[in-house]
């Protein structure tokens, strides 16, 4: 079975311009999460989707944004790039209706702002 | 509200001691818990999980009990080896929806 996919693997953009980042979950899990791991700091949660919807979001300014598809993969956006998220971005994926479904994470994207 | 905190690090242990990385956890309601752990350069990997009280969560050695009258989740390894080096998180996930909240990590590092 394969795992939670993201791309790109690494990515190096410039202050000031837009980044997407894309995650597919596990076949069969409908919820869908982002976390941002800055270096030497612990997970930082931004966003959650299930079935298509916003759930829940972290403490994040607005150009931080995603979206679901119907295929349960999930894009984050980030708009006009800070030095400050350059990060590790980790994608999971569980499954809702049981309570003790663990999360399942992706290897990640390394963005880099210069 | 739902919360983890988890031991300062960084851990710093030589091989063959034993490990203890505390976890403590605020939950409305009987929240499940789990240890992930993340090696340089990776994702999260679940290392172990306990879904009730007095659960035991085992795996590659590492073990954590589901207290709840101390609303603790402590990792606990006999004799650690090098390739244990990593960093370790405890998360819980809330009782009711799908939120889960993760500590805020503890970075090991085992010394021949």
């Amino acid at each position: 079975e394969a795992g939670v996919t993201q791309s790109p693997t690494h990515l190096i953009k410039t202050r000031g311009q837009q980044v997407t980042l894309r995650c597919s979950p596990i076949s069969g899990h409908t919820s869908v999460y982002w976390y941002q791991q800055a270096l030497g700091l612990g997970l930082q949660f931004l966003l959650w989707y299930d079935e298509g919807e916003e759930r829940n979001r972290g403490n994040f300014p607005p150009r931080f944004s995603g979206r679901q598809f119907p295929n349960y993969s999930s894009e984050l956006n980030v708009n006009a790039l800070e030095l400050e998220d350059s990060a590790l971005y980790l994608c999971a994926s569980s499954f809702l209706p049981s309570q003790s479904n663990e999360q399942f994470f992706g290897p990640g994207t390394r963005l880099t702002v210069l | 509200g739902n919360s983890v905190t988890q031991m300062e690090g960084p851990v710093t242990l030589s091989e063959e001691a034993f490990l203890t990385i505390n976890c403590t956890y605020t939950a409305t309601g009987y929240p499940s818990l789990f240890w992930y752990v993340q090696y340089p350069g990776e994702g999260l990997q679940l290392l172990l999980k306990a879904t009730k009280a007095d659960d035991k969560g085992s795996n590659k050695g590492f073990e954590a009990t589901y207290r709840k009258e101390t609303t603790s989740f402590h990792l606990e390894k006999g004799s650690v080896q090098v390739s244990d080096s990593a960093v370790y998180f405890c998360a819980l996930k809330a009782y009711t929806g799908n939120q889960f909240y993760f500590g805020t990590g503890t970075s090991l590092t085992v010394i021949p």
